[in-house]
């Protein structure tokens, strides 16, 4: 699974909308984005994840661009409790990889009251 | 369901020592997966299985041990405990197949290592 960037840190008021990117520019025709995210000192938690199309479910949208290099995670309405890390993976689709995740580091979101 | 859960939450040994970290699912899921997560990290894979009688390794095996006997279990094993071991273990499972992408991760066991 390819290497993925993101922002160290990135800050949100709450109410406002979140949008953090990631870049993925080595990614792979049949490689999916995911998005999961850890609340300090819990297990991760899935929150998304999409091939070329934009998705959307009860936590967050996720924005793909038409070149597949890079995509957007976005909370609507954000609040103190999306205060997490959050990270972007890349991943063959559920089969064939065993289901195996390579966490980066990250981006540290801090929403604001 | 309750999910995935992983016994003891804490634990604090001396170099040498043995202990199984312990992790079970109600969810009925093929895959299971052990990981590590030191200070300013993410996560790295230790021992995945994708079925009962079936394990392999992941990206930094040594020094753990694991066997599926069942579906519902997975415990992972330190034979000879170090304190570069000192980490927060955190156990995942998840259905096989494309159509289930979502994998669930236990709340962690945090190792400390004298």
């Amino acid at each position: 699974d390819a290497k993925t960037t993101q922002p160290t840190s990135m800050d949100c008021a709450e109410g406002r909308a979140a949008n953090l990117p990631c870049n993925h520019s080595t990614i792979s025709g049949n490689e999916y984005v995911y998005w999961y995210r850890q609340i300090h000192s819990q297990g991760p938690q899935y929150i998304i994840h999409g091939l070329k199309n934009n998705e959307t479910n009860e936590m967050a949208s996720l924005i793909i661009t038409e070149d597949r290099k890079s995509s957007t995670l976005i909370l609507p309405h954000a609040t103190l409790r999306d205060t997490a890390v959050y990270y972007c993976i890349e991943k063959n689709g559920g089969g064939t990889s065993y289901g195996k995740l390579t966490f980066g580091q990250g981006t540290i979101l801090t929403v604001h009251p | 369901n309750a999910g995935v859960t992983q016994t003891p939450k804490f634990q604090v040994l001396k170099t040498g020592q043995s202990m199984t970290l312990q992790c079970a699912q109600d969810m009925n899921h093929e895959y299971m997966s052990w990981y590590r997560q030191d200070p300013g990290m993410g996560l790295r894979l230790i021992h995945y299985s994708v079925g009962a009688g079936i394990t392999d390794q992941g990206e930094v095996p040594n020094g753990y041990n694991v066997s599926r006997s069942t579906t519902e279990d997975f415990p992972l094993r330190l034979l000879s405990a170090a304190p570069s071991q000192t980490s927060v273990y955190f156990c995942a499972s998840r259905r096989h197949g494309t159509d289930y992408n979502e994998q669930f991760f236990g709340p962690g066991t945090r190792l400390t290592v004298l």
